[in-house]
């Protein structure tokens, strides 16, 4: 069982369109993350929220763009896509101080 | 900069036997290493991890690994694996920051159990 959440499970898209990623954590946690799970390649960090504010950005495009409204809700918005975009998002959540990041089931995006 | 290897993509073994998914780090420091398992169509769940102290841990579902610093290893290992064990598993190794703390991990070990 987790404590965070995501929708949608799976999301089929076309490059001009625009979509959201939506996270919820019930774990009263303070950090949250975005992954990226491609076939074959590790696990790839995206964006890191502490606090509600941003304390990392790996070098993603400009073509996702997350929010954090408040510590408990992390969206990744989307537009205009590439096909290699096509991945596993994962979202997790984590004490500030603590390693342990729970994860949420993820979300199956297709970009067609 | 920190790195994970885990050099087995595939790994297939019959139910009972046992098993060690092998994982090599590389870390300036000291370092916090992890596994996670993930279950088909699932997110990642924490197995077990090491900060220091005994180099021996235990992990949930019967799990352990082992740290040893002079081969930059940290082995998962399971006496008997169960069917339900077939899963992807991933190294894990942090990276201390201000705040949120990062991971990084590995390419990931796919389980296979057989009859």
């Amino acid at each position: 069982e987790t404590g965070v959440t995501q929708t949608p499970r799976h999301l089929v898209m076309g490059m001009t369109n625009k979509k959201s990623l939506k996270c919820e954590q019930h774990l009263g946690h303070n950090a949250m993350y975005w992954y990226k799970q491609s076939a074959k390649k590790p696990l790839e960090l995206m964006f890191v929220y502490n606090f509600k504010e941003q304390t990392e950005n790996n070098s993603v495009p400009s073509r996702f763009s997350p929010e954090c409204p408040n510590s408990s809700h992390l969206f990744l918005h989307l537009h205009t896509l590439q096909p290699e975009d096509s991945a596993l998002y994962l979202c997790a959540s984590s004490q500030g101080d603590s390693y342990e990041q729970y994860f949420g089931p993820g979300t199956r995006l297709t970009v067609t | 900069a920190q790195s994970v290897t885990q050099p087995d993509i595939h790994i297939t073994v019959s139910e009972g036997a046992s098993l060690e998914l092998r994982c090599n780090y590389s870390y300036g420091a000291t370092p916090y290493l992890f596994w996670y398992v993930q279950s088909p169509g699932q997110g990642l769940q924490l197995l077990l991890k090491y900060f220091s102290g005994d180099t021996l841990v235990q992990g949930i579902k019967g799990f352990e690994a082992e740290f040893k610093r002079s081969q930059s290893s940290f082995n998962l290992r399971k006496p008997s694996v169960h069917w339900s064990d077939a899963a992807e598993y991933f190294c894990a190794v942090g990276r201390a920051k201000t705040g949120a703390n990062n991971l990084f991990f590995g390419t990931g070990t796919r389980l296979t159990v057989i009859p």
